[in-house]
């Protein structure tokens, strides 16, 4: 069965400081792989994904994630965080369907 | 605009009753989900369907139900088996089944039961 942890529950960053979220999956194949942000009270916004070819992935609002197969892991990175990125950050993996099993999400407080 | 429309925003009922929450898509979307998010514990999917008139059941299905008779609706009830209700429901749906597609999110349902 596909699993996904987040290990981290909350994370505090300044403003302007770099920013990695960790997630570690569990899956017997290659996955696909999701981040999504929520904001208070909102639905789920998907910042990038990850199917296959280049491991470092793009998204919006300036977010990149890296897959590293040897890891399990595929954190979500961003240089630089603006005050508007506070927000609950979800991981989710699925196989070869569209049964997404998400992590237990990681909430981000920015610090002004 | 294209989109997901849930409503109400927040539902408050007493224990006992049933109460059906609405989700509609003009995306033209195939597949529709169900999740439920509970603090701490992230998503889960309550149930799921590919195409209309066919749904299955997720990982924490009882004491749901739900029917796909129109592409653009996927009502969710919530029945007085579900030994607790109240959280958060958040729909979404996908072009189809292919995992590629990502899944887009309505604003969510906030279910109050006393």
């Amino acid at each position: 069965a596909q699993s996904v942890t987040q290990p981290d529950i909350h994370i505090t960053v300044s403003e302007g400081a770099s920013l990695e979220l960790r997630c570690n999956y569990s899956y017997g194949a290659t996955p696909y792989l999701f981040w999504y942000v929520q904001s208070p009270g909102q639905g789920l916004q998907l910042l990038l994904k990850y199917f296959s070819g280049d491991t470092l992935v793009q998204g919006i609002k300036g977010f990149e994630a890296e897959f590293k197969r040897s890891q399990s892991s595929f954190n979500l990175r961003k240089p630089s965080v603006h005050w508007s990125d506070a927000a609950e950050y979800f991981c989710a993996v699925t196989g070869g369907g569209n049964k997404l099993t998400f992590g237990t999400g990681t909430q981000l407080k920015v610090e002004l | 605009d294209g989109g997901i429309t849930q409503s109400p925003k927040y539902l408050f009922r007493k224990e006992g009753q049933n109460v059906t929450l609405s989700c509609e898509q003009n995306l033209n979307h195939d597949a529709m989900y169900w999740y439920r998010q509970d603090p701490g514990q992230g998503l889960r999917l309550i149930y799921y369907s590919q195409i209309v008139n066919d749904f299955q059941k997720g990982d924490i299905a009882e004491g749901y139900s739900v029917s796909r008779e129109k592409k653009e609706s996927f009502p969710l009830t919530v029945t007085s088996a579900q030994k607790n209700p109240t959280a958060f429901y958040l729909c979404a749906s996908s072009k189809d089944r292919t995992p590629s597609y990502e899944q887009y999110f309505g604003p969510g349902t906030r279910l109050t039961v006393t």
